[in-house]
């Protein structure tokens, strides 16, 4: 069974930094690309990072980039999404999905998500 | 970067009743597309992939058409647990993958 589970939301002040994890389970994790994604309150889904199998293609959306960092360590099947300089447009909650193969774009398992709440 | 346009935005239906959920692309995506469910709470789940394909453990009342710039969601009879916002998204082309806005279903 396909599990993804995310840690480290909570409350920040804007300009702060905060470092999600996500720990995958029942799939051969070193093989497969990771997703970031988040949902804002009162809007959809927005991607914002993927990292593949061994961390040498990352790509971000432009209103991330600079500012968050994905990194994966694939001897603890973990993948963290490292937040700095956070924005309160930033606040969401975030969910880390597995990739269908290691970077097809489609996202097949997603964990149950961790919520960000960036407050000044 | 490839806009998705959902529409409508709001369905609301009854237990049994059929529902239709559309999504455009602003260029062609080919077939890449994918929709996905999100229920309150819970994670959000890929429903049908490559525009026509159901995922796995998918109910067979969901189908998913089209190519190019117009695709449609299909629920044939709708179940209690079918109520949530739907997704569509592109990998045609990426980065970004984008999703559309969503189409809630709720209960009428």
């Amino acid at each position: 069974q396909v599990l993804l589970v995310e840690s480290g939301g909570g409350e920040v002040q804007t300009g702060r930094s905060l470092r999600l994890s996500c720990v995958a389970s029942g799939f051969p994790f070193k093989t497969y690309g990771i997703h970031w994604v988040r949902r804002a309150p009162d809007k959809g889904l927005q991607w914002i990072t993927f990292i593949s199998h061994d961390g040498g293609r990352r790509d971000y959306a432009d209103s991330v980039k600079g500012r968050f960092t994905i990194s994966r360590d694939n001897s603890k099947n973990t993948v963290y999404l490292q937040m700095n300089t956070l924005r309160r447009e930033d606040t969401a909650v975030y969910y880390c999905a597995k990739d269908h193969d290691d970077g097809s774009g489609e996202l097949d398992y997603w964990g149950q998500g961790t919520r960000v709440t960036v407050s000044s | 970067e490839i806009v998705l346009t959902q529409s409508p935005a709001t369905l609301s239906l009854s237990p049994g009743e059929g529902a239709t959920l559309s999504c455009r692309a602003s260029q062609s995506v080919d077939t890449y597309l994918s929709w996905y469910q999100h229920r309150p709470g819970q994670a959000p789940r890929l429903l049908i992939y490559d525009a026509s394909n159901r995922a796995r453990g998918i109910p067979a009342r969901f189908s998913g058409s089209g190519s190019g710039t117009d695709f449609t969601l299909t629920i044939s009879s709708l179940q209690p647990e079918d109520f949530g916002v739907y997704y569509c998204q592109q990998r045609d082309s990426w980065p970004p993958l984008t999703f559309g806005g969503g189409t809630k279903v709720e209960i009428k």
